[in-house]
């Protein structure tokens, strides 16, 4: 079975301009969550859509925006884009809403962004 | 202050050597707790749950202290291959999948 995928995993984008990172889940899993890796930083928690609901928002600006589509497959957009959105998303699949086995849950290799 | 707090280190370790590390989390509505693995330019994967009754997994040994909201995780006899960046993570369980990363503390063993 395929693992999460994400694309595209590489991409520069120019201050101001905007991006869409893309997400599959694991093949009946039905939640995504998208993190943000600064370098140096651990993953901070962006969105958690499941069955196409927004089920938690972390501390990012409205800039950042998410969506789930029927296949449970998502996108995340950031609009304006900053140097300081320099980072690796991350995608993150899980079978529930809340509360599954941390073993259930499974990383993206993540999309590398690199604002100029 | 950051939510989950950790010494990133780096650690330069001689195989063989044991080492630990800790880390300390200030929401006390978290519920579940974990050690992920980072290696570099990877994404992170699970290494182990952590539990009040502490719990090892062959050469890797993890405690929680809910009174202090403090973990631990303690790598024996360390291989070239522990060399990674370890995520200390908590997880509320409410409501969402939320999951809280520290800053990662990065593990250089050498030969």
């Amino acid at each position: 079975d395929a693992g999460v995928t994400q694309s595209p995993t590489h991409l520069i984008k120019t201050r101001g301009q905007q991006v869409t990172l893309r997400c599959s889940p694991i093949s009946g899993h039905k939640s995504v969550s998208w993190y943000q890796q600064v370098l140096g930083q651990g993953p901070q928690f962006i969105f958690q859509y499941y069955e196409k609901e927004e089920r938690g928002r972390g501390n990012f600006p409205d800039r950042f925006s998410a969506r789930q589509f029927p296949n449970y497959s998502s996108e995340l957009n950031v609009n304006a884009l900053l140097l300081g959105d320099s980072a690796l998303y991350l995608c993150a699949s899980s079978p529930g809403p809340h509360g599954t086995p941390a073993r259930t849950i499974y990383f993206g290799e993540g999309s590398w962004l690199t604002v100029v | 202050r950051k939510e989950v707090e950790q010494d990133p280190g780096p650690f330069n370790v001689p195989e063989g050597a044991t080492v630990a590390f800790n880390c300390t989390y200030s929401n006390s509505a978290s519920q579940s707790f974990f050690w992920y693995r980072q290696d570099c330019r990877k994404e992170p994967k699970l290494l182990m749950s952590v539990y009040s009754s502490g719990n090892e997994d062959g050469r890797f040994t993890a405690q929680l202290n809910r009174a202090s909201q403090y973990i631990s995780l303690l790598i024996r006899d360390s291989k070239l291959s522990d060399s990674a960046t370890y995520l200390c993570v908590t997880r509320s369980n409410f409501g969402n999948e939320k999951l809280t990363f520290g800053t990662g503390t990065r593990l250089t063993i050498i030969p």
